[in-house]
């Protein structure tokens, strides 16, 4: 069983849609938790970043963490054809350099 | 440069060919990990540097698989008698020092061996 867990999909939504994207994880020592964006051919993104457990907003993006269920989640509002691309979620260890470990991405479509 | 630069961007190999790929980091930054990115997975890790140390290369699939970093700047990963299950997308990312959570990737080195 891998560490971290994601769907893959393909998810596809309308424009304008509320998009929620989920990882689970295994190992209880993760502390960091992020999600990167990945459009094709290009390099990962970070689009948002989680320090233990609770909730970040960041425009249209809200990321959440629960370590008790070991789950973390993000939602994207009005959702637009841009934000058409995968997304990874990523965590890592506290301490120590930060070896980031990937889910294995979700790919969004979002159509007009 | 303002980001991760890597060279090439593309490459094909042959079975067996040796291939070295380049990642130019941010200006600064101490840190730098490569992953491999197999299609439709997320991306590995696969070795980690801080400076011109190589402190982690616990993720290298074989002794195939070799990187360094000796001037604590660009850093270089090559890979000898290439096979087909090393076909994937390689990505450097590097960060401004080891407590930094945020990496930058570059755009990767996609890798195609025949």
């Amino acid at each position: 069983q891998k560490e971290v867990e994601q769907d893959p999909g393909p998810l596809s939504v309308p424009e304008g849609a509320i998009v929620s994207l989920n990882c689970t994880y295994s190992n209880s020592a993760f502390q960091y938790f992020m999600w990167y964006r990945q459009y094709s051919r290009k390099g990962p993104e970070l689009l948002m970043y989680t320090y233990s457990s609770g909730n970040k907003e960041d425009g249209r993006f809200t990321a959440q963490v629960d370590k008790s269920s070991k789950y973390i989640s993000l939602f994207i509002r009005d959702s637009q054809p841009s934000d058409s691309a995968t997304y990874l979620c990523a965590m890592n260890r506290y301490g120590g350099y930060n070896k980031l470990i990937f889910g294995a991405g979700t790919r969004l479509a979002v159509h007009p | 440069g303002a980001g991760v630069s890597q060279s090439p961007r593309y490459k094909v190999a042959k079975r067996g060919q040796d291939v070295a790929l380049r990642c130019d980091p941010i200006s600064g930054h101490v840190s730098l990990f490569w992953y491999q990115q197999a299609l439709g997975q997320g991306p590995e890790f696969l070795t980690y540097f801080q400076n011109e140390a190589q402190l982690d290369k616990s993720g290298l699939p074989s002794d195939r698989f070799f990187a360094e970093r000796p001037e604590g700047s660009v850093s270089t990963l090559k890979i000898q008698r290439t096979q087909q299950e090393d076909s994937a997308v390689y990505l450097c990312a590097t960060n401004r020092d080891r407590r930094q959570e945020t990496q930058y990737f570059g755009p990767g080195t996609r890798l195609l061996v025949l």
